[in-house]
């Protein structure tokens, strides 16, 4: 139990164009669901943290109109960034906490790597 | 800034305990301490977390000392599939505000 997904698991783009990346707790319901990015050797880095059906919470320093966070239903969150550019290149990871079960434990997704060109 | 300490790397020979040390001497009384690993160029993987009581399932063993300030992860028989990114973090449990905080973790190799 427990599984979370993310689609796609890569994506290379051009720069200037904007890509979708989705987020999906297969087995539960998550009512809050967080968006990381990692670069190559370093550690996660929170960007934001979505509860389902209201706005993001975005860390300092993440452009809430850059990377745009929809959290419509309890089992999927997507993460769009927005005109991206070479520096937007990263491993973007989503996790979940599920729902009314009193467990606070975040479950991941396998992540999503972004090339930008 | 993360609020716990990990050396950067260990090497393990497989099938030997492979014990990861972790510092947190900042806790709070009402802090878990919670561990994660990460396999290269995937999603991170819970493995254990624990207040105050040692802590065994069927991955690891936690052994936190009686002041709270230091843990220890335990894998009882490496395996090659153990090598990975492990991340000692320490967290609320619930609540709105808690976050997890990543450090570098430890990079371990478990070698034939």
């Amino acid at each position: 139990g427990a599984v979370v997904s993310q689609h796609p698991s890569w994506v290379i783009c051009k720069s200037g164009t904007s890509v979708k990346i989705e987020c999906r707790s297969l087995d539960f319901q998550a009512t809050t669901m967080f968006w990381y990015r990692q670069f190559p050797k370093q550690s996660l880095m929170l960007m934001a943290t979505s509860n389902e059906g209201s706005k993001a919470t975005y860390e300092q320093g993440v452009e809430k109109d850059k990377f745009l966070i929809n959290h419509a239903s309890l089992t999927l969150s997507t993460l769009t960034v927005t005109s991206a550019h070479p520096e937007d290149s990263s491993f973007y990871i989503c996790s979940a906490r599920e729902a009314g079960t009193g467990r606070y434990e975040q479950y991941f997704g396998p992540g999503t790597r972004l090339t930008v060109t | 800034d993360a609020k716990t300490t990990q050396p950067p790397s260990m090497d393990c020979a497989e099938g030997r305990a492979a014990n990861l040390p972790c510092n947190h001497s900042t806790i709070s009384g009402n802090e878990y301490v919670y561990w994660y690993r990460q396999i290269h160029s995937q999603g991170p993987q819970y493995i254990i977390h624990g207040l105050k009581n040692n802590e065994t399932n069927e991955m690891a063993s936690l052994i936190i000392t009686e002041d709270r300030k230091s843990s220890t992860l335990i894998l009882p028989h490496a395996t090659l599939r153990d090598t990975a990114v492990y991340y000692c973090i320490v967290s609320l449990p619930r609540g709105n505000n808690r976050k997890l905080i990543w450090g570098l973790g430890t990079s371990l190799a478990v070698n034939p």
